[in-house]
């Protein structure tokens, strides 16, 4: 199987609990943001994203919040279901220039 | 059907081989990307093309190359493979106007 994610840090939540999942940013001129899920054997996927002229956006049980201050953004995952699972990692964009991604984070839900 | 389609999932190879990853969509989009994913990093971008006459590289373009056959169709190749290129390889698609990347479900290449 793939060696995704052997070493990233991991979120353990109850099955029902709210997730959240957190990741710094590098540049400061970055004006868009995207959250991808990644499940095992699979390609990205696209969950949420974000401009920088806007600091929460909401999705079907997910949120981003964007703090520019800090460099900070977050994913919430509302009632956390085993279908979750997976590993979450931000990008950042500079004005179409290409992505900066982060590691990732490994959410388990526990039944 | 797949948008973005990967071939081969997996793939075993030996140190000096030529090997080609391919890929192919059907989103008809303009921009394609090919990046590596490695335990615990961010996926890195190694080739990208906005158009079939344009290739730039990324940011470890170093001891690979790629090839735009046509709009759909975006190809990597690792001329002498090397164990430090066994990773997992990811094919991406965009548009102009939009620049939400569209991921294939990626090849496992494994360098011996």
């Amino acid at each position: 199987g793939e060696s995704v994610g052997l070493h990233l840090p991991t979120l353990s939540v109850q099955e029902g609990d709210n997730s959240i999942i957190n990741c710094a940013y590098s540049n400061s001129a970055s004006d868009y943001f995207i959250w991808y899920k990644q499940e095992s054997g699979k390609g990205p996927q696209f969950i949420i994203d974000i401009r920088s002229n806007m600091d929460k956006r909401q999705g079907q049980r997910v949120t981003v919040l964007l703090n520019k201050t800090v460099k900070h953004l977050s994913l919430q995952i509302a009632a956390t279901q085993p279908g979750d699972s997976a590993v979450y990692f931000c990008a950042e964009n500079n004005y179409g220039q290409n992505f900066v991604f982060g590691p990732g984070t490994r959410l388990s839900v526990l039944p | 059907d797949a948008d973005v389609t990967q071939t081969p999932r997996n793939r075993i190879t030996k140190t000096g081989k030529r090997i080609m990853l391919e890929c192919s969509q059907t989103k008809g989009h303009d921009r394609m990307y090919w990046y590596r994913q490695d335990p615990g990093l961010g996926l890195r971008l190694i080739y990208y093309s906005f158009d079939v006459k344009d290739i730039n590289k990324g940011e470890i373009s170093d001891g690979y190359s790629v090839s735009r056959q046509a709009q759909a169709k975006f190809s990597l190749s690792l001329e002498s493979a090397i164990p430090n290129q066994t990773a997992l390889y990811f094919c991406a698609t965009s548009d102009e106007h939009n620049e939400k990347l569209f991921f294939g479900s990626g090849t496992q290449l494994s360098v011996l």
